[in-house]
């Protein structure tokens, strides 16, 4: 299984809000910061969010991050049809010397 | 703009060997460390390796320590995954990425490949 832990899926309505949450431990998400990427089937996954809550140029800020001790989250305010997606968490392990990522979280706008 | 291009996937037997390829371009290409994520199919990502930006650092995940080896060539703008011994469960698409910040790893990536598929089967 994956070092960090995200809840399999996560569904909301248009115009709903939605968090998704991301648990880690002290060697990962508790020293350094959080990354979140959105992937569509089919394509190469897509940094949504850096540095915990950094926002890359052309995502919109729907899209909103935080981090607290070993946990982070992702927040969607304003749910889209688009939004449906599959959400990953990442960070670098200190322990591990490498990346490690979430899961993922399966989103679906009913 | 910014790219990475795979090259090098295809079909291989157990036990047989492919050498991975990524050309990068758009970007300083030597001032960042650089990763390899694979994903086999219907399945998360999955961390396979790093190198920092001088190769002075490098790490695998568990699963492919001793049998991949990363390399970069800064003069080429090129990233390498060399993978032996290969079995069935390294069967997945590959994608080289950049890591979002320059200096050592971060964790993040900003750039994607497009990926390249490997196939381990018999």
């Amino acid at each position: 299984q994956s070092v960090l832990t995200q809840p399999p899926s996560a569904s909301g309505t248009p115009g709903q809000r939605v968090t998704i949450s991301c648990s880690g431990s002290s060697s990962n998400i508790g020293s350094n910061t959080v990354s979140w990427y959105q992937q569509l089937p089919g394509t190469a996954p897509k940094l949504l969010l850096y540095s915990n809550n950094e926002r890359p140029s052309g995502v919109p800020d729907r899209f909103s991050g935080s981090k607290s001790g070993t946990s982070a989250s992702l927040a969607i305010s304003g749910l889209q049809s688009e939004d449906e997606a599959n959400y990953y968490c990442a960070t670098w392990d200190d322990s591990l010397n490498g990346v490690v990522f979430g899961g993922g979280t399966k989103l679906t706008v009913l | 703009e910014v790219l990475l291009v795979e090259s090098g996937g295809g079909l291989v037997q157990p036990g047989g060997s492919l050498r991975l390829s990524c050309a990068a371009s758009g970007f300083t290409f030597d001032d960042y460390a650089m990763h390899w994520v694979r994903q086999a199919p219907g399945k998360g990502l999955e961390w396979v390796s790093t190198v920092t930006w001088n190769s002075i650092n490098i790490g695998y995940a568990d699963s492919v320590r001793g049998r991949f080896t990363i390399s970069r060539d800064n003069a080429k703008n090129s990233l390498y995954l060399q993978m032996n011994s290969l079995r069935a469960e390294d069967t997945a698409f590959y994608y080289c990425a950049k890591d979002i910040l320059v200096g050592p790893p971060s964790g993040g990536v900003d750039v994607w490949g497009r990926g390249t598929t490997v196939t381990v089967s018999s």
